[in-house]
């Protein structure tokens, strides 16, 4: 079974700090890797992705991704967290060439910023 | 951008009745997907379209029925709504990697 585990429910912050939001994941052969952010009352937006190339990807607001093979994730990072980023943040990889063109989706995590 | 829009945004149904949930995207996508979202289980795949024609089922396609009758509108259908399908519904559009989502649709069944 393919997964994609998000292993922190909830990540609590302060503005200013920085933050990593882990992702592991689980399947065999090329795979995209994508974060997307959801926030409250809201639909998912995507964030940044990964399929090849440079292990670290950048996204918006200062977001970026590392990929590491040996590890199985795609942790998401930001160097100096906002309020504004206090939202769900949710991993989610495709198998490429798989059936379906489905994506599998974590459970989330949680991120608060205190100001 | 890529736009994605749903309707209706809230409905209230009664168990037993149809509902349907209407997507539109205006990307150009081939696929579109229908996901709900409930409290400790994230987003579920239940219905999904690789084109103008295609339906295919998700991971939780029973009790709906899809839709899509062109490139850019996809529908989700409970023929015979029941209180268990009260949830978030969103729809979303998307190739490879990336997909770009609604707004989503509250749909409470009485």
């Amino acid at each position: 079974t393919q997964t994609v585990s998000q292993s922190d429910a909830h990540v609590t912050v302060f503005e200013g700090d920085s933050v990593e939001l882990r992702c592991n994941y689980s399947y065999g052969g090329s795979i995209y890797l994508s974060w997307y952010i959801q926030h409250h009352g809201r639909g998912l937006q995507f964030l940044l992705k990964y399929y090849s190339g440079n292990p670290v990807v950048q996204g918006v607001n200062g977001f970026e991704a590392e990929f590491s093979k040996s590890d199985s994730s795609f942790h998401l990072r930001k160097a100096s967290v906002h309020w504004s980023d206090s939202a769900v943040y949710f991993c989610a990889a495709r198998n490429y060439g798989g059936s379906g063109n489905k994506l599998i989706f974590g459970t989330g995590t949680l991120l608060s910023v205190k100001p | 951008e890529a736009a994605v829009t749903q309707s209706p945004r809230n409905k209230v149904a009664v168990t037993g009745g149809k509902v349907t949930l209407s997507c539109n995207q205006t990307n150009n996508h081939n696929n579109m997907y229908w996901y709900r979202q409930d409290t400790g289980h994230g987003l579920r795949l239940i219905h999904y379209s690789y084109g103008a024609g295609s339906t295919e089922k998700g991971d939780i396609p029973d009790g709906y029925k899809a839709s899509r009758p062109s490139q850019e509108n996809f529908s989700l259908i409970l023929e015979l709504a029941t209180p268990s399908q009260t949830s978030v519904y969103f729809c979303a559009s998307g190739d490879l990697g990336e997909q770009y989502f609604g707004p989503g649709t509250r749909l409470t069944v009485l």
